[in-house]
């Protein structure tokens, strides 16, 4: 199984709501990573988990939470977004962190924040 | 900080004939590339990686890409384009956060546009 998976395709939330985004992967791989990407631009990195731990936070606003509850799954809360969050939200994983590995993406959740 | 840089935010080639899409990097040390494709309203797919070894790295589809020290180039290729390869392109970078840990660093992207 060669494939990331995430849920849900699309998601339409009030600024008040709270949601969560689900990734997995069956891969082995170590190393999980959440994108941010607007249209026509590239991905924006912004968590990265080594090992079930989070390795990498790129100043990314406390209303994302992520969350990694094994080595397979990766998880994105969502509370009291702002219309400006409304994006492409990509999950990738890769064997690891060291080491030249490419990343492989999900197919996004499309955001959209009202 | 490693980078990469896309000049071209689109290209345009007629199906059939070769296309090439440029990037150029700057970084510290030997460079890690990576070509990736993405289709509307999908996620970024890879293509192919330049570690080390031949400068000519073949990928998925038919793509290649040539790596160039003196110019620090990267540019991706095929011989014979398709519509379907219209997508849009980017080019990254690996970079090195801590000791262990890194990121890819991606550039701007370019839209490759083949048309009939």
């Amino acid at each position: 199984d060669t494939e990331v998976t995430q849920t849900p395709k699309h998601l339409v939330m009030g600024m008040t709501n709270k949601k969560s985004l689900k990734c997995e992967q069956h891969m082995g791989h170590r190393a999980m990573y959440w994108y941010k990407q607007k249209a026509k631009k590239p991905p924006e990195l912004m968590f990265v988990y080594s090992y079930e731990k989070l390795s990498i936070n790129e100043s990314v606003p406390s209303r994302f939470s992520p969350e990694c509850p094994n080595s397979s799954l990766l998880n994105l809360h969502l509370h009291a977004l702002q219309p400006e969050d409304s994006a492409l939200y990509l999950c990738a994983s890769s064997r690891g962190l060291a080491g030249p590995n490419e990343q492989f993406f999900g197919p996004g959740t499309r955001l959209t924040v009202l | 900080a490693q980078s990469v840089a896309q000049p071209e935010d689109q290209v345009n080639v007629a199906e059939g004939n070769p296309l090439t899409v440029k990037c150029t990097y700057s970084v510290s040390g030997n460079p890690y590339l990576f070509w990736y494709v993405q289709y509307p309203n999908r996620g970024l797919q890879f293509l192919l990686k330049y570690i080390t070894g031949d400068n000519l790295v073949k990928g998925s589809y038919g793509f290649e890409a040539e790596f160039n020290k003196s110019q620090t180039s990267f540019h991706l290729k095929k011989p014979s384009a398709l519509v379907s390869d219209s997508a849009l392109y980017f080019c990254a970078v690996r970079d090195i956060i801590t000791g262990t840990a890194s990121k890819l660093t991606f550039g701007t992207g370019t839209r490759l546009q083949v048309t009939l």
